[in-house]
């Protein structure tokens, strides 16, 4: 079946650690995104790319990186700047461009820091 | 600046009862919208979308939708909630003005009474 694969679904990272949470696709989707979301809030854009090997920051992009060598791949990585990386996280993929083309998620990755 | 407001963050109705989940939106351009439902620690499901097809969208397990754009609203109505409806709902809007990003309200936590 054609879907959105995130692993692990729980993570435990250490302090100063670097994390890395796998996002993969078989939609044939050109455009990928990385949201957080923190318990009882909503989603809010950490990066997002619209085609392989280009991405850009979203709203909250500091303590985190990612890459996009291949389309069905959009792995994010926590790194030991974001100070308070505690929170469920959503890959998600759509068709690019202009049109509103619906966005399908994943099932999410918990992160805790231990 | 564009966005999307969710008017009640909890709503709590009894089984069999309506349900109403009110979202507004303002943007300089006619959006796409979108309601999505997320259960406990999954990723978020797509319930329907409006494009400008029909202001009256339906969507899955009975939840429809209507699109007025007098009153920038996109409210999510089921005449009977079900148990299985307690959930978190997202109202989400793609702004057809170039910028690539979906715009997602606060959320609105459903309870169903039995």
């Amino acid at each position: 079946d054609g879907g959105i694969t995130q692993s692990p679904k729980y993570l435990f990272r250490k302090e100063g650690q670097n994390v890395t949470l796998s996002c993969e696709q078989n939609l044939n989707h050109d455009a990928m995104y990385w949201y957080r979301q923190d318990p009882g809030q909503g989603l809010r854009l950490i990066y997002y790319s619209q085609i392989v090997n280009d991405f850009q920051k979203g709203d909250i992009a500091e303590g985190y990186s990612v890459s996009r060598e291949k389309k069905e791949s959009f792995p994010l990585t926590v790194t030991s700047a974001q100070k308070n990386p505690t929170a469920f996280y959503l890959c998600a993929s759509s068709i690019a461009g202009i049109s509103g083309y619906t966005i399908y998620f994943g099932e999410g990755s918990w992160l805790t820091v231990v | 600046a564009q966005s999307v407001t969710q008017l009640d963050s909890h709503v709590s109705v009894s089984e069999g009862t309506p349900v109403l989940l009110r979202c507004n939106y303002s943007s300089s351009y006619s959006p796409s919208l979108f309601w999505y439902v997320q259960h406990p620690n999954k990723g978020l499901q797509l319930l329907l979308k409006y494009t400008s097809a029909a202001t009256l969208v339906k969507g899955i397990n009975g939840f429809e939708a209507e699109f007025k754009k007098s009153e920038t609203s996109f409210h999510l109505t089921k005449p009977s909630a079900h148990m299985s409806d307690a959930a978190e709902y997202f109202c989400v809007a793609f702004p057809t003005s170039g910028t690539y990003k979906y715009i997602f309200g606060t959320g609105t936590r459903l309870k169903v009474l039995a």
